[in-house]
């Protein structure tokens, strides 16, 4: 499994863009990078999932170089509802990484008024 | 409506006692998944399971058991074998070969008293 590293926190203000970087340095040629949010008292949530360069959606924006070592997950204009934990998996498909589905630490972002 | 349903929300256990976390999922998911939470820590695993009547250990699976007899069930046993059983209870399910997205039902709150 490839081990990920995220920063332990973040704060941001409302309406600013976030960027919030997940290092993976021994991905492998068959893992995926996917996000997950949690709030306080629940479960995370899916936000985003790629492969290579930039995958967008309603939610979110997800930028992976060339060499896949680190990917950065992009949130536009956060506001105070946008404050959570974001978690950060890298796994094979349908592989033993993502069968076991392993959760790091997340970064708990925080946002400001 | 789909989804996946633990129940009670809220749950106290006397030391000594074992005590059954019940998840039930109604999205026809493969795969279902255990994690505990510590406060302010990430998802730790405890067992998941692919296919009915299988399931594996995760990374803090002593003093835990599970079944899975049906595909859409698949509760947790705490036994008094777990020292510090005091923690939120996630469970999460997802469909095989379909990417990393997981659904995670709402948490289980266990206290020992």
């Amino acid at each position: 499994l490839a081990k990920t590293t995220q920063p332990i926190s973040m704060d941001s203000y409302e309406g600013q863009e976030v960027n919030i970087t997940c290092s993976h340095n021994n991905i492998a040629t068959n893992d995926y990078i996917t996000w997950y949010q949690q709030f306080p008292s629940q479960g995370p949530r899916f936000i985003i999932q790629g492969y290579k360069t930039k995958v967008t959606n309603e939610v979110a924006s997800l930028f992976i170089p060339a060499d896949r070592k680190s990917s950065t997950l992009s949130l536009p204009r956060v506001s105070l509802s946008d404050t959570a934990v974001y978690y950060c998996l890298v796994g094979d498909i349908p592989g033993d990484g993502y069968n076991k589905l392993i959760f790091g630490a997340g970064t708990r972002l925080a946002v400001h008024p | 409506d789909g989804g996946i349903t633990q129940s009670p929300k809220y749950l106290f256990r006397k030391e000594g006692q074992n005590v059954t976390l019940s998840c039930e999922q109604n999205l026809n998911h493969d795969a279902m998944y255990w994690y505990r939470q510590d406060p302010g820590q990430g998802l730790r695993l405890i067992y998941y399971s692919q296919i009915v009547n299988d399931f594996q250990k995760g990374d803090i699976a002593e003093g835990y058991s599970v079944s899975r007899e049906k595909k859409e069930s698949f509760p947790l046993t705490v036994t008094s074998a777990q020292k510090n059983p005091t923690a939120f209870y996630l469970c999460a399910s997802r469909t095989l070969g379909g990417g990393a997205e997981a659904f995670f039902g709402q948490g289980t709150r266990l206290t020992v008293v």
